[in-house]
């Protein structure tokens, strides 16, 4: 069966503080993809990245860093030196087959 | 840069009464899919379609939903009976290709409808 675990229900970080968002997933598949979304206090999904089960390279994007290791199953999301606008909730998401499995997701609030 | 559109943004109905959520794919797109998310809750896979008809389907897809692809641009779900429990912000999506590591492909999601069962 198919499952991601985001442990973190909701963090509050104060400005320019790092944070790093959990994301543990479950699957017999050989082949997936994790995806990272935010879904802003407007609703929608917006998506931040996506890897693929054979590429375990580390990613930076701006303030972003995503750290995939397929010895722990975990995907986690830091950000650094985080914003007020980086309040969100952060959905972790495995992908495989024609199907998106989703974590119950991370509130964070960036207090200023 | 190319997007999924979703109308409406916000639909408000009366218990029982049939809705049907619009979403436009992006165009050179193949795979579709609807998922649901429920206040406060996580976003729940409904169903996939592919080559017009359902190639997956979730517990929650019982015989009240139905997706259609009328007319090559547009792809519909619609609820026949709607309930309270109906509730939710609906996601279309959709994908160049199945997930699949020789693809490269990646899901592109709407803006999402809010539906309120009242």
């Amino acid at each position: 069966a198919q499952k991601v675990t985001q442990a973190q229900t909701e963090i509050s970080v104060v400005e320019k503080e790092d944070v790093t968002l959990d994301c543990v997933y479950e699957t017999r598949d050989t082949t997936y993809y994790l995806f990272w979304y935010k879904q802003p206090p407007s609703g929608e999904l917006v998506f931040l990245i996506r890897r693929n089960s054979f590429d375990e390279q580390n990613e930076i994007s701006g303030r972003y860093s995503w750290n995939f290791q397929k010895s722990t199953s975990s995907f986690n999301f830091t950000i650094t030196a985080s914003q007020v606008v980086d309040s969100a909730v952060y959905f972790c998401a495995l992908n495989t087959g024609n199907q998106f499995y989703f974590g119950t997701g991370t509130s964070l609030t960036v207090i200023p | 840069e190319p997007e999924v559109t979703q109308t409406p943004s916000h639909q408000v109905t009366q218990m029982g009464q049939e809705v049907i959520l619009r979403c436009v794919p992006i165009s050179n797109h193949l795979y579709f899919y609807w998922y649901r998310q429920i206040l406060g809750q996580k976003v729940e896979f409904l169903v996939s379609f592919y080559n017009n008809e359902i190639s997956e389907k979730s517990e929650i897809f019982d015989d009240q939903f139905s997706v259609e692809r009328p007319d090559g641009s547009n792809f519909t779900l619609k609820i026949r009976s709607t309930k309270l429990e109906d509730s939710a912000m609906y996601f279309c999506a959709s994908s160049r290709d199945s997930a699949d590591v020789t693809m490269n492909t990646e899901a592109f999601f709407g803006q999402g409808t809010r539906l309120t069962v009242v």
